[in-house]
């Protein structure tokens, strides 16, 4: 049962573009909603992430937008640069730790200058 | 502060063998876990240590298993290797209050023959 399905799998957009990458959840008990981006050869960095009593989040050209009542998350890359291309990786973790972080599948992002 | 170090970096095994790989988490982080990265799977969790204690178990075989030393070091050990097996095994670690605020390593890339 795949707990975080994230869409799409590959993106490719243009320099400057916006990159939209959307994430949706069904277990209730996750309260930390983390995005990772992933370099080859790298592990993941955690890049931003969000808990569900806010709408969005905001730092840099990136922004994490929730929608607690969907059970939906969704992350935008503004002004897209080809140094952003990377796998992204939604996740969701619960309290206390009780609940292990469990990833989305990727979404392999391009960026063309 | 010096990130999270794996190590091997690479190995190559044959089915059948055993491995261990070993994980030093950031300095003063003692929760530890530990992933494995396929194409086709994804991000799937193995398992959780803090202060010697495994405290969550992904839902892996029991050749998958794991420790951790009082110095937060930790290692997991996959015994009668299986060609499934081959995959990026990520490390993470992270503070005790912050649980959700994972730091990756840069994985061991395990390939069975």
């Amino acid at each position: 049962q795949q707990q975080v399905k994230q869409s799409p799998q590959s993106l490719i957009v243009q320099k400057g573009g916006i990159s939209i990458i959307n994430c949706a959840y069904e277990n209730t008990a996750f309260d930390y909603f983390p995005w990772y981006q992933q370099f080859p050869g790298k592990g993941p960095a955690l890049l931003i992430a969000i808990r569900p009593d806010v709408s969005e989040k905001k730092e840099g050209r990136f922004t994490i937008s929730f929608n607690k009542s969907a059970k939906q998350f969704s992350l935008h890359i503004m002004d897209s640069q080809p140094g952003d291309s990377a796998t992204y990786f939604c996740a969701a973790i619960g309290q206390g730790g009780s609940e292990k972080l469990v990833f989305g599948k990727g979404t392999k992002l391009t960026v063309n200058p | 502060k010096a990130g999270v170090t794996q190590t091997p970096r690479y190995l190559i095994k044959t089915r059948g063998q055993q491995v261990t790989l070993s994980c030093s988490p950031i300095s003063g982080h003692r929760s530890v876990s530990w992933y494995q990265q396929t194409p086709g799977q994804g991000l799937q969790f193995l398992f959780e240590y803090f202060s010697e204690t495994q405290r969550n178990k992904g839902n892996f075989p029991g050749r998958f298993s794991g420790r951790q030393f009082s110095n937060s070091r930790s290692e997991m050990n996959v015994s009668t290797l299986e060609l499934g097996d081959s995959a990026l095994y990520l490390c993470a670690s992270s503070e005790l209050d912050l649980y959700y605020e994972q730091y990756f390593g840069p994985g061991t890339r395990l390939t069975v023959t």
